[in-house]
């Protein structure tokens, strides 16, 4: 299937961990991205990467660091978790930086 | 500061019982404005994306409109399927070169038979 795809779905562990998230893409994209959603549901961009190129850095803390491989991947590691960091990570990819951005299922984290 | 509000929060509706889903907007010049399905535990699916005041694109039971300040997103007759919270996303001109997408909290729809 082509897709933008994510691992762990689910991922509960300690605060003050540090984790890491994955994000594939088959799509052939240039563009990819990744968004945190709150309880509220609201989306909030976080990182954007075009041809392994940070494009985007929103206000992050700096515990925060994605790292794009290749063109294909973006993988978010989170150092020293904190409860506040407990939500929804979604990954997104598309052609370029202006067209259509399409998402993976998400990988839910909790902070404990 | 680029903006994005929709309403109602929740609505709830009767099959068959057409409405209207609303995205206010304020942008510094706007080049797309995006609507997403998300269903429970599920990532955001893309519907539609409109450029210009006066647009408009339908999909099944599903009709998105732009004017300069806010779309709409019509759905008729709709079905318990269309249960699911539906996002609006606007993307300014200046960051067409980065890709921003500035999201509203969503509406919940629910359809019940």
């Amino acid at each position: 299937d082509t897709a933008v795809s994510q691992t762990p779905k689910y991922l509960v562990t300690q605060m003050g961990n540090d984790k890491s998230i994955k994000c594939e893409q088959n799509l052939g994209h240039d563009t990819m991205y990744w968004y945190k959603q709150d309880s509220k549901k609201f989306l909030k961009i976080m990182f954007s990467y075009n041809n392994k190129e940070l494009i985007i850095n929103e206000t992050v803390p700096n515990r925060f660091s994605p790292k794009s491989p290749d063109k294909a991947h973006l993988n978010l590691h989170i150092n020293s978790l904190e409860l506040g960091d407990s939500a929804v990570y979604f990954c997104a990819s598309s052609p370029n930086q202006g067209s259509t951005q399409y998402f993976g299922p998400g990988t839910r984290l909790t902070a404990l | 500061e680029d903006q994005v509000t929709q309403s109602p929060e929740a609505l709830r509706l009767q099959e068959g019982e057409s409405s209207s889903l609303n995205c206010s907007y304020t942008v510094s010049g706007l080049r797309g404005l995006f609507w997403y399905r998300q269903d429970p535990g599920k990532g955001p699916e893309f519907l539609f994306t409109l450029y210009s005041a006066g647009e408009e694109k339908e999909k099944e039971r599903l009709k998105a409109t732009l004017t300069k300040k806010e779309s709409f997103l019509h759905i008729t007759a709709p079905k318990p399927e269309d249960s699911a919270t539906y996002l609006c996303a606007v993307q300014a001109r200046g960051s067409s070169n980065t890709g921003k997408l500035i999201f509203g909290q969503g509406t919940t729809l629910q359809v019940k038979p």
